[in-house]
């Protein structure tokens, strides 16, 4: 299986970056595509699509949110960072089966 | 537009089965893939396997074989999935997910999710 490896909890204050990473065990590209995705979900709510193919934005979702890497490194950025920006972070590639998911990282106010 | 409709919380006693329930809306069901996905309470999230409605075809993550088995209904537009000799470690919430439109595409759209409790 593909192994995602998420920075940890991040404390951010109001309208600063807030950059997380995220590292896989195998390379997600193939013919010029990232596999990579990467959501947010809040606490009781379903995850939300933000970014997808590693740095192309969801429909819907602000433009301060930003995805970029390749291969086995992938980041995402959210600058600046907003009160409802406050969850918790998920990458996912489906390069190979079985799909898989990082850890998560949760994004919370200094 | 898309929605993903699930059915509701269940409560079920240890070694039964469940079967809950994705009701699509707003595209044509036989023509994208379902997706289901595991969220433990207060972990990350894990692939289950997907389903397409269109001929029933189905792949699933090695660690659910024989845990989950997804189905859908082409006449009502619903996707489910079936877990059986249940224990404590399925008790869970569960979300349903289409992929934009091809099996390897995002996760698009998700269903509001399904607690499933596991208890005596």
């Amino acid at each position: 299986d593909i192994v995602l490896t998420q920075s940890p909890p991040l404390a951010v204050s109001l309208e600063q970056r807030a950059t997380i990473s995220c590292k896989t065990s195998q390379n997600v590209d193939n013919y010029g595509i990232s596999y990579m995705h990467w959501y947010q979900q809040k606490p009781g709510q379903q995850p939300k699509l933000l970014i997808y193919e590693g740095s192309n934005l969801a429909s819907g979702i602000p433009a301060r949110f930003s995805g970029s890497g390749s291969g086995t490194d992938f980041t995402l950025t959210i600058d600046p960072v907003e009160a409802d920006d406050i969850a918790t972070y998920y990458c996912q590639q489906n390069k190979d089966y079985p799909y898989t998911f990082g850890p998560g990282t949760k994004l919370e106010l200094k | 537009q898309v929605q993903l409709q699930q059915s509701g919380t269940e409560l079920v006693k240890p070694a039964s089965s469940v079967k809950i329930s994705c009701k699509a809306s707003g595209y044509t069901f036989t023509s994208n893939y379902m997706h289901w996905i595991r969220q433990q309470p207060g972990n990350g999230l894990e692939w289950i396997g997907w389903i397409y409605p269109g001929n029933g075809n189905t792949k699933y993550n090695q660690k659910f074989d024989g845990k989950a088995t997804l189905t859908a209904d082409k006449s009502s537009s619903t996707a489910y999935m079936q877990l059986s000799s249940l224990t404590s470690e399925d008790s869970a919430v569960y979300f349903c997910a289409r992929s934009l439109r091809r099996v390897e595409d995002w996760f698009a759209y998700w269903g509001q999710g399904t607690l499933v409790t596991v208890s005596s």
